[in-house]
């Protein structure tokens, strides 16, 4: 397996514009995660989802956030309209089961001017 | 609520040294917990997990935790520092209940001198 794979690897674009991120989790995974890292805030989770329901968004930090899970396979994590606090790294994880650990992907580099 | 606490920014030890970065949770009934580590610019890689059993957990690259159910701490050790460990350190907890969430504490930063 190709684990779990991210894009873009490097995004940078101007406030006000929309910013989707993708992940392919692993196949046969049932949990997946997106968290975010900043130097001020470490590694937070924003949202996840249990075969494909988001099951707890508490962290998301506002409207301007929204994540989809159409299928397995496929995960979105859009930002609009992009603001400079938004600028981070974006990682996606899976995991298969309750007590598993979770597979990052290489993470999203986000830098909004 | 879960939460967790790594008390310390950085870990200096010099090469061929123990070392222990530590960790302490607050989780509503039995936890699950795990190490992970991230090298520069690249995703965090899993080292160790306790689910349940032996207090004393064996990971990947020599690496072992021992956790302590009465001070709610999974402290990760060696034996004996590599400069190549030098690295960043995450400590995570999942409840094992009501929604299986894993919290990440703020990572420590571990610094191996040759």
């Amino acid at each position: 397996d190709a684990g779990v794979i991210q894009s873009p690897r490097h995004e940078v674009t101007e406030m006000g514009q929309e910013v989707t991120l993708r992940c392919k989790p692993i196949s046969g995974h049932d949990y997946l995660f997106w968290y975010r890292q900043t130097m001020m805030r470490g590694l937070e989770l924003l949202i996840y989802f249990n075969n494909n329901v988001p099951i707890d968004d508490s962290g998301m930090p506002e409207d301007r956030f929204s994540a989809k899970m159409p299928n397995a396979s496929f995960s979105t994590l859009k930002i609009q309209p992009s603001e400079p606090r938004d600028s981070a790294v974006y990682f996606c994880a899976s995991s298969f089961g309750q007590a598993n650990v979770l597979t990052f992907g290489a993470g999203s580099r986000l830098t909004v001017l | 609520a879960q939460s967790v606490a790594q008390p310390e920014d950085q870990v200096n030890v010099a090469e061929g040294n123990p070392l222990t970065v530590k960790c302490t949770y607050s989780v509503s009934g039995n936890p699950y917990l795990f190490w992970y580590v991230q090298y520069p610019n690249r995703g965090l890689q899993f080292l160790l997990k306790y689910i349940t059993g032996d207090n004393l957990v064996k990971g990947s690259y020599g690496f072992e935790a021992e956790f302590n159910k009465s001070q709610t701490s999974f402290h990760l050790k060696k034996p004996s520092a590599l400069v190549s460990d030098s690295a960043l350190y995450f400590c995570a907890v999942r409840a094992n209940t009501g929604g299986f969430k894993t919290i990440f504490g703020a990572g420590t930063r571990l610094f191996v001198k040759a």
